[in-house]
């Protein structure tokens, strides 16, 4: 069973530019939810996709987009970057059933600066 | 709205010393509750979950951590810590399937 995968690892952006960040979900999972950890902060939540549809989403821009694939691998977009931008981005997969139950499982993250 | 507070932004013990990170929560419901620890430049590593029942829960690498309704906690407990333990600790909460609100974090050190 392979884990949360999360690519590329390091990223340096200019300011204005536009980003991809790709997440690979745990096997078996159909929820994949992403979040922003600033430097010395704790992981803010961005938004969470569930069969291909995002299902709730934090307080962040509309400048933060994503997608969620039919194997339920993820996608992060962020357009217009700003210098408070740079963090490190965290992917989160889970199983939700009918119980509602879950855990989170995380991925190794992507350290993106903006320059 | 939720919320997550660690009163305590870095804390050093001794190596096999015992340990408690405190941990308190606002939340209008029965939380979700979980510990994660981090070490440098990683992700995050699920530690242990309180979903219900019984209010001690047990988790990986010897931690533990304990419910308290009345006083909105879930402080994580270890006996006895070992150098790896270093790392940094985030108390979470969270509702059924929706988001994890995290606090911000406790580091810890081991002294040798």
């Amino acid at each position: 069973e392979t884990g949360v995968t999360q690519s590329p690892t390091h990223l340096i952006k200019t300011r204005g530019q536009q980003v991809t960040l790709r997440c690979s979900s745990q096997s078996g999972h159909n929820t994949v939810s992403w979040y922003q950890q600033a430097l010395g902060q704790g992981p803010q939540f961005i938004f969470q996709y569930y069969r291909e549809e995002e299902n709730g989403r934090g307080n962040f821009p509309p400048r933060f987009s994503g997608l969620q694939f039919p194997n339920y691998s993820s996608e992060l977009n962020v357009n217009a970057l700003e210098l408070d931008d740079s963090a490190l981005y965290l992917c989160a997969s889970s199983l939700v059933g009918l119980a509602g139950l879950y855990e989170q499982y995380f991925g190794p993250g992507t350290r993106l600066t903006v320059t | 709205a939720q919320s997550v507070t660690q009163p305590d932004i870095h804390i050093t013990v001794s190596e096999g010393a015992s340990l408690e990170l405190r941990c308190n929560y606002s939340y209008g419901a029965t939380p979700y509750l979980f510990w994660y620890v981090q070490s440098p430049g990683q992700g995050l590593q699920l530690l242990l979950k309180y979903f219900s029942g019984d209010t001690l829960v047990q988790g990986i690498k010897g931690f533990e951590a304990e419910f308290k309704r009345s006083q909105s906690s879930f402080n994580l407990r270890k006996p006895s810590v070992h150098w790896s333990d270093a790392a940094e600790y985030f108390c979470a909460v969270g509702q059924t399937s929706q988001k994890l609100v995290f606090g911000q974090g406790t580091r810890l050190t081991i002294n040798p």
